[in-house]
This record gives structure tokens, C-alpha cells and sequence, in this order.
């Protein structure tokens, strides 16, 4: 069974850069790797997907090594409002059934203080 | 907004019972999925339907079902309620199959008593 693990919580200040690691030891070869940030009672929020590499957007980077068994959200210049809780989702296929999930990651709290 | 409408937005029921929560993705997305949330068990997925057709299945129980009608909506019932079954229900939408960026509704909150 596939194990995504992340950090339970990190504390940063205002303006530091944050990066957050997430170990998926069985990811789908063809899949994904996605990061949501989450705030108490509502959906998660959409931050950044890559494949492979390095992926950069107006939020943050994505950075994923040629294994693809890692991955690692990196928040440049964090500021108060980015108090949440930080998810990654990776595809799992299993060959033995031939079935498709999604997994979550434990997901990471991260608490910016002023 | 991430476009994913979801109702209602609380529910409180008793045990035993069964309640039916909806879904509408974004416009143009093809992929429905349902996710649980509860505090023990982070999120977790349950089903992923495409354009009417089920395609991927996770740790969905028996009691549960799910189903996307032919306007893309779907629903997700949920039968002979416990009280462990007090969550968070999130459907999320995506334009493919697979393997592309799901983008979540803000949720059902299920209070079982």
C-alpha cells in the first residue's frame, strides 16, 4: 500500500522562504503531483502540479527529483495569510488489481510568525 | 471560487439514516471525485467518475454510493449512517480522465448524531 508522508507542522517567519517535502514512495509512472493548501472548513485550494523537474508559478515551485519519489513545495517570502495546511496528491496505480487511487498526503501545518 | 458548487453545505441526521449529497463540477470538467475528510483520517478518496462511467474506486464503503448523471452532476448517497461517518465530504472536478489538476468545492459538513 502506498505511504505519502509529510512533516506534521513547521513554524516560519514573515518573509522566509518555506519548503515543505512530500515522500510518495509508489507514485502511478504517469501520474501527477499536485499541492493544495487548505483552510479550516474549506475545500482545498489548487497551488502548483508538476511532473517531473522543476515547475515555477506566481505562488511557488514545485521541485521533483528524477525518481519522482519525492517532492518539494517551496513558498518563497511567506507572509501571515499563508497559515494553513499544505497537501500533496499523488496518483497510486496498483498493478496486482489494476486499480487507480488518489492518495493525500498527511499534510504539513504551517504557522508564519509575524 | 474554484467554479465546484456542492450542497447542501451542513447536514445533521441521525444514526441510521441516509442522506444524499450533490456535486456540479466546472464547467467543461468531465471527471467528478469524492473525497472524505474526518479528523482520525485525513482525506481520503472514495470514487472518481468520468462522463457518466466509474473509474477509479478507493476506500469507499459499502454503505456509500455515488453516480454521475448524464449532465455531469453527480451525488454521493450515504446509507445507514454511524456516527463515524461524521465528515467532511469534498467532490473535486478535473477536465480529464486522470492526472490532471482537480479543483475542490468547499464542501459538506455531515454530522452524524
Amino acid at each position: 500500500l502506498a505511504k505519502t508522508t509529510q512533516p506534521i507542522s513547521m513554524d516560519s517567519y514573515e518573509g522566509q522562504e518555506v519548503n515543505i517535502t512530500c515522500s510518495h514512495n509508489n507514485i502511478a509512472t504517469n501520474d501527477y503531483i499536485t499541492w493544495y493548501q487548505q483552510f479550516p472548513s474549506q475545500g482545498p485550494r489548487f497551488i502548483i502540479q508538476g511532473y517531473k523537474t522543476k515547475v515555477t508559478n506566481e505562488v511557488a515551485s514545485l521541485f521533483i527529483p528524477a525518481d519522482r519519489k519525492s517532492s518539494t513545495l517551496s513558498l518563497p517570502r511567506v507572509s501571515l495569510s499563508d497559515t494553513a495546511v499544505y497537501y500533496c496528491l499523488v496518483g497510486d496505480f496498483l498493478s496486482t488489481s489494476g486499480t487507480y487511487k488518489y492518495i493525500f498526503g498527511t499534510g504539513t501545518r504551517l504557522k508564519v510568525l509575524a | 471560487d474554484s467554479g465546484v458548487t456542492q450542497t447542501p453545505k451542513h447536514l445533521i441526521t441521525a444514526t441510521g439514516q441516509r442522506v444524499t449529497l450533490r456535486c456540479s463540477p466546472r464547467s467543461g470538467d468531465l471527471s467528478v471525485y469524492w473525497y472524505q475528510q474526518s479528523l482520525d483520517q485525513g482525506l481520503q478518496f472514495l470514487i472518481q467518475y468520468y462522463n457518466g462511467e466509474e473509474r477509479a474506486k478507493g476506500n469507499i464503503l459499502e454503505r456509500f454510493s455515488a453516480q454521475q448523471f448524464p449532465d455531469l452532476h453527480s451525488e454521493l448517497n450515504l446509507s445507514s449512517l454511524e456516527l463515524g461517518d461524521s465528515a467532511l465530504y469534498f467532490c473535486a472536478s478535473s477536465a480529464r480522465q486522470g492526472r490532471g489538476t482537480q479543483y475542490f468545492g468547499p464542501g459538506t459538513r455531515l454530522t452524524v448524531l
